[in-house]
């Protein structure tokens, strides 16, 4: 059953807490994303990667750090220097190549990040 | 920078009445897609449009893309208690940039 998973679903942190999201695919897509949620608010764009080793920073990307080591594995570390990092953090990857799910996003249950 | 705007926020509609969001974007798309995300889930993909004024339909969902390649609209038409839950136009100008939104209730 191919998809993306992240953990946990609900997160709780203490002010001045790094923590790190999880986000695994299974979809052998090469592209990947990290979005942020705001009640009524769009999603923005955190960081992304469009091969291993190699990440680029989207619109919102201060306060936060990724790594991408395996195509599979795209975590997000949301750091102390985030200034209100209360929000629903959502996954995504995207299929570049041929078929019927060319440049459709998957996206993954999301994580609900609480500090405290 | 770049953006897309999407409109209206909320809408209310009773069961049974047709309902339209509209994006617009600042610059020329190379395509757009839609996605929909129930209330506490994520976003899923409806469709993608590509082509200048294409019109594609899905049962009581139609969508158009403008001639201009920057503006769209998703109209359902007779809505139900599924049809619940937010729209999103994401633009396509090399990244993808997402509309707010347009969170849509439907009374029984």
């Amino acid at each position: 059953d191919g998809g993306i998973t992240q953990s946990p679903k609900y997160l709780f942190r203490k002010e001045g807490q790094n923590v790190t999201l999880s986000c695994e695919q299974n979809l052998n897509h090469d592209a990947m994303y990290w979005y942020r949620q705001d009640p009524g608010q769009g999603l923005r764009l955190i960081y992304y990667s469009q091969i291993v080793n190699d990440f680029q920073k989207g619109d919102i990307a201060e306060g936060y750090s990724v790594s991408r080591e395996k195509k599979e594995s795209f975590p997000l570390t949301v750091t102390s220097a985030q200034k209100n990092p209360t929000a629903f953090y959502l996954c995504a990857s995207r299929n570049f190549g041929p078929g019927p799910s060319y440049n459709e996003q998957f996206f993954g249950p999301g994580t609900r990040l609480t500090v405290l | 920078g770049q953006q897309v705007m999407q409109i209206p926020q909320y809408q209310h509609v009773q069961e049974g009445e047709d309902f339209t969001t509209y994006c617009n974007s600042s610059t020329t798309l190379s395509n757009i897609q839609w996605y929909k995300q129930r209330p506490g889930g994520h976003p899923v993909f409806l469709i993608q449009l590509v082509k200048s004024g294409e019109v594609k339909k899905q049962k009581r969902l139609t969508f158009q893309f403008g001639e201009a390649k920057k503006n769209s609209s998703l109209h359902i038409t007779a809505t139900q208690t599924t049809d619940v839950g937010t729209y999103f136009c994401a633009g396509n100008t090399g990244k993808l940039i997402f509309g707010q939104g347009t969170t849509l209730q439907v009374k029984p």
